[in-house]
């Protein structure tokens, strides 16, 4: 199946630091990708929609200027946590949807674990 | 926004007995998605339904949608170690759209 990558795969900083998390679709271009947040034990949440040639739309709750995200192309999207603190220690998890050929699902990255010290 | 109830949320099940996994929602699905997820890694797809009373399978996993599309239950047959881990459903609300997921089923399979 098509593969989404996502890089760092881990990423410890110090409080206060930005950190900034790729996610690249590998064999398909994706116009739409979204960001998850997983705190341990608990489910996925939906941070953010990333859209290719436009803004980010962010699911409420969620501080835009806190989690800036920046669709650079077809196949990547950023996740820029800026001045990190402690409570935004979680994994993070991005998604492409794949729709063309032989594909109508939606494709997870490994996901990055951050931890801030 | 979409509710999704997930249960039991937690399932210990003795090797080779089978299980069965409950996904409920308040609205009419477009798709309804089953994961698997170890802990702190990516989730793996298993299975997409979209059409009313739609049921899959992929060696020893099922999944089925009932009519209504509002209901999904996984069910795996003859648990092995291999199937422990966290299985979350997710919906969609339309091709290509953000999912919602459920709170999730941690199955730990006894040898």
């Amino acid at each position: 199946g098509a593969v989404v990558s996502q890089h760092p795969s881990w990423v410890i900083c110090k409080s206060g630091t930005s950190v900034k998390i790729e996610c690249r679709s590998l064999d398909f271009q994706a116009t739409t990708m979204f960001w998850y947040r997983q705190f341990p034990k608990q489910s996925l949440m939906l941070m953010a929609t990333s859209n290719e040639g436009s803004k980010a739309t962010y699911e409420q709750g969620v501080e835009k200027d806190k989690f800036l995200i920046n669709h650079a192309s077809l196949t990547l999207s950023t996740l820029t946590v800026t001045s990190a603190h402690p409570e935004d220690s979680s994994f993070y998890i991005c998604s492409a949807p794949a729709l063309a050929g032989p594909y109508n699902e939606q494709f997870f990255g490994p996901g990055t674990r951050l931890t801030v010290l | 926004s979409q509710e999704l109830e997930q249960s039991p949320q937690s399932l210990i099940v003795q090797e080779g007995k089978n299980l069965t996994i409950n996904c409920t929602s308040s609205k009419t699905l477009y798709g309804l998605y089953w994961y698997k997820q170890k802990y702190g890694e990516g989730l793996i797809f298993l299975m997409m339904l979209q059409k009313g009373g739609e049921e899959k399978s992929h060696e020893k996993i099922t999944a089925k949608l009932d009519e209504k599309k509002q209901q999904s239950s996984l069910h795996i047959t003859a648990s092995q170690p291999s199937h422990a881990g966290i299985y979350l459903c997710g919906a969609a609300k339309a091709a290509g759209n953000k999912l919602t997921f459920g709170g999730g089923t941690r199955v730990l399979v006894k040898p």
